[in-house]
C-alpha cells in the first residue's frame, strides 16, 4: 500500500534553515507529482509547493517563494523541502502528499512538526 | 488571493444527515475535493471531482455542486464520522491549490 513518511521537523530559531524529507513506498514514485501541504496549530490546511514527476516543474505559494525549495530524488523515492529564512508563521505540521490521476492529493503522510521560535 | 469558505462547525445527532457547504467564486470552473481528518491523523480523501467516492469510502458520503457552492453530505451519521472536513479546489486558472478553513463535525 502507499506509504509516505516525513521526517526532519523540529524546533528552529527565526531566520534559520531546516530540510524536510518524505520517503515514499508502494507506488511508482517517479510517475507522480508530489506536494507539501502544511497546517498551522488549530488552523486549516495550506498548500505549500508541488513538484512534477520528473522534477522539471515546481510551483510555490507566494509566501514561501524565494525561501523554500521543493526537490526530489527518484532514485531514492524521496521528496524534500528545503526551508530557509524561516519565520514564526511557518510553524506548522508539514505533510507530503501524492498527486494522483486527476486528483491533487490522493495519499498523505502523517506529517512532521516544524516550530519556529526564539 | 482566492479563498474557499466553510462553516467552522456542524453538529448532528447519530443517524441524522450532516451537510457541509463550501463556497468559492471559481468552483463553477474547477473540481472540488473533500478530505476527512481525525485528530492527530493525516487527511483522507473522501470525495473527488465534486461527487465521486474513492474505493473504500462508505456510501453515506456524497458530494454535490450548485453554482459557487459545493456540499459534502454525510447521511446516517455515525460516531466514527466525527472529524474535521476540508474542502479543496483550485483557482480559476488551475494555477494553485486552495483549501477551505475546515469544518469540525461533532456527533452529539
Amino acid at each position: 500500500q502507499v506509504q509516505l513518511v516525513e521526517s526532519g521537523g523540529g524546533v528552529v530559531q527565526p531566520g534559520r534553515s531546516l530540510r524536510l524529507s518524505c520517503v515514499a513506498s508502494g507506488f511508482s514514485f517517479s510517475s507522480f507529482g508530489l506536494h507539501w501541504v502544511r497546517q498551522a496549530p488549530g488552523k486549516g490546511l495550506e498548500w505549500v509547493a508541488v513538484i512534477s514527476y520528473d522534477g522539471s516543474h515546481r510551483k510555490y505559494i507566494e509566501s514561501v517563494k524565494g525561501r523554500f525549495t521543493i526537490s526530489r530524488d527518484n532514485s531514492k523515492n524521496t521528496l524534500y523541502l528545503q526551508m530557509n529564512s524561516l519565520r514564526t508563521e511557518d510553524t506548522a505540521v508539514y505533510y507530503c502528499a501524492k498527486g494522483g490521476r486527476g486528483v491533487p492529493f490522493d495519499y498523505w503522510g502523517q506529517g512532521t512538526l516544524v516550530t519556529v521560535s526564539s | 488571493s482566492y479563498e474557499l469558505t466553510q462553516p467552522p462547525s456542524v453538529s448532528v445527532s447519530p443517524g441524522q444527515t450532516a451537510r457541509i457547504p463550501c463556497s468559492g467564486d471559481a468552483l463553477p470552473k474547477q473540481y472540488a475535493f473533500w478530505y476527512q481528518q481525525k485528530p492527530g491523523q493525516a487527511p483522507v480523501l473522501v470525495i473527488y471531482n465534486d461527487s465521486e467516492r474513492p474505493s473504500g469510502i462508505p456510501e453515506r458520503f456524497s458530494g454535490s455542486r450548485s453554482g459557487t457552492t459545493v456540499t459534502l453530505t454525510i447521511s446516517g451519521v455515525q460516531a466514527e464520522d466525527e472529524a474535521d472536513y476540508h474542502c479543496q479546489s483550485a483557482d480559476s486558472n488551475g494555477t494553485y491549490w486552495v483549501f477551505g478553513g475546515g469544518t469540525k463535525v461533532t456527533v452529539l
